[in-house]
């Protein structure tokens, strides 16, 4: 059973719009969600997070968004940059931090000129 | 900062053989996981670690053994590769004293059991 979901494997999005990309989880559990982005051949690195007692935070040019009572959020990149093309994965945990993350299947963002 | 290494970063292993992928990290973490990423499924948990000498087990971790003795180090060990473990390997390590902190990751470990 998959606890996080992300149901787009791919999103392509002109260089200077928005991207938005998406996440859904079942588990009530998760407390704390984060955003992870990944190059080929690295591994994942931190991007962004936001816990449960907020609706949204900013960071640049990111943004999450958190709808509880939909058990969904959303991770918006304005404006997109070549560079931010990579895989995303969300992920959450129960109690806060970075230990025993679960993650979702991850979306392909390929940001064209 | 290293940050967290794991190592090798490639490796071909025979049906059987057994192996420890290497993971240390430099920032004095507590915490230090072990997952593995294979083709629609995401990153999924092996074992993990809340510190020196307590590990516990994650959603995936049969055909796996791991220990923790030290801060620092972090081995996972295939008992007896099975070609099911082919996969990328990720070491992470976090710091357990913030709720609001992440998961550093290393570069990872590409391994094909054939």
């Amino acid at each position: 059973d998959q606890q996080v979901k992300q149901n787009s494997p791919s999103l392509s999005v002109q260089e200077g719009r928005i991207s938005i990309l998406n996440c859904d989880y079942t588990n009530s559990m998760f407390d704390y969600f984060l955003w992870y982005k990944k190059y080929p051949a690295e591994g994942p690195t931190f991007l962004i997070s936001i816990s449960s007692i907020k609706d949204k935070n900013e960071d640049g040019r990111f943004t999450v968004f958190l709808n509880k009572s939909a058990k969904h959020l959303s991770l918006h990149i304005v404006p997109s940059q070549p560079g931010d093309s990579a895989v995303y994965f969300c992920a959450a945990s129960e109690g806060g931090g970075g230990n025993k993350l679960t993650f979702g299947t991850g979306t392909q963002l390929k940001v064209e000129l | 900062n290293a940050g967290v290494t794991q190592t090798p970063k490639f490796q071909v292993l025979k049906t059987g053989q057994s192996m420890t992928l290497q993971c240390a990290q430099d920032m004095n973490h507590e915490y230090m996981s072990w997952y593995r990423q294979d083709p629609g499924m995401g990153l999924r948990l092996i074992h993990y670690s809340v510190g020196a000498g307590i590990t516990d087990q994650g959603e995936v971790p049969n055909g796996y053994n791991v220990s923790r003795s030290t801060t620092e180090d972090f081995p996972l060990r295939l008992l007896s590769a099975a070609p099911s473990q082919t996969s990328v390997y990720f070491c992470a390590s976090s710091y357990a004293g913030s709720y609001f902190t992440e998961a550093f990751f290393g570069q990872g470990t590409r391994l094909t059991v054939v």
